[in-house]
């Protein structure tokens, strides 16, 4: 089945420096989705890239998806305190109500 | 709009018992999914749910079964319980759920603990 791998697993980083986290799927994506879930709470949707080699930015955050559709990556520009929390990708299959989520990349900001 | 609530928030069980959880998809929404979260595991994909029919299962044992009304209210039902069957389960609605293409809104879970 489709599995959608993601690195790093955890980032510690001190507040203003970047971060950056990596999707990659066994399978091509008819899209792929970002979500944030800050400690004690539940996933939130971020954004969603659908073509081939799009780019979105949202404030300081970056989102790219791959010419082949299969990777991804979110990155974070001079990161903020408020920044904390896990970053998952998750993608669909092409033909599938199923949206398979990466195990997700838990970030730490040291003020 | 009220977003995504479901009941319980907390729940203990036995080894053994079942359990029923409930879900209330944002008013509109009409695709439900289960989603069973562990720290080992992450996120994993129990059901998805639309128009009261299941369009698709994870890889989960038949233990693990669900429902959706003609409200779009979604139950899931876990039986026999099983140590490992301890985890947050969330349920997620999205307007429509086609192909994935929708992003989803996600409830708060229910917090399950088996002893």
């Amino acid at each position: 089945g489709q599995q959608v791998m993601q690195i790093p697993q955890y980032q510690h980083v001190q507040e203003g420096e970047d971060f950056t986290t990596y999707c990659n799927s066994s399978t091509t994506l008819s899209n792929i989705q970002w979500y944030k879930q800050r400690p004690g709470g539940h996933p939130v949707f971020l954004i969603q890239l659908v073509k081939s080699g799009e780019v979105k930015k949202q404030k300081r955050l970056t989102f790219q998806f791959g010419e082949a559709k299969k990777n991804s990556s979110l990155h974070i520009t001079a990161t903020q305190t408020t920044d904390v929390g896990t970053y998952f990708c998750a993608g669909a299959g092409a033909g599938s109500y199923q949206l398979t989520f990466g195990k997700g990349t838990k970030l730490s900001v040291i003020p | 709009k009220a977003g995504v609530t479901q009941t319980p928030r907390y729940l203990i069980k036995t080894r053994g018992q079942q359990v029923t959880l409930s879900c209330s998809p944002i008013s509109g929404h009409r695709s439900v999914s289960w989603y069973q979260q562990t720290p080992g595991q992450g996120l994993q994909f129990l059901f998805e749910y639309f128009s009261e029919t299941q369009r698709n299962k994870g890889n989960f044992p038949g233990r693990f079964s669900g429902r959706q009304f003609s409200n779009s209210r979604s139950e899931m039902n876990v039986s026999t319980l099983e140590l490992g069957d301890s985890a947050l389960y969330l349920c997620a609605s999205s307007l429509e759920g086609g192909l994935g293409s929708y992003e989803q809104y996600f409830g708060p879970g229910t917090r399950l603990t088996v002893t």
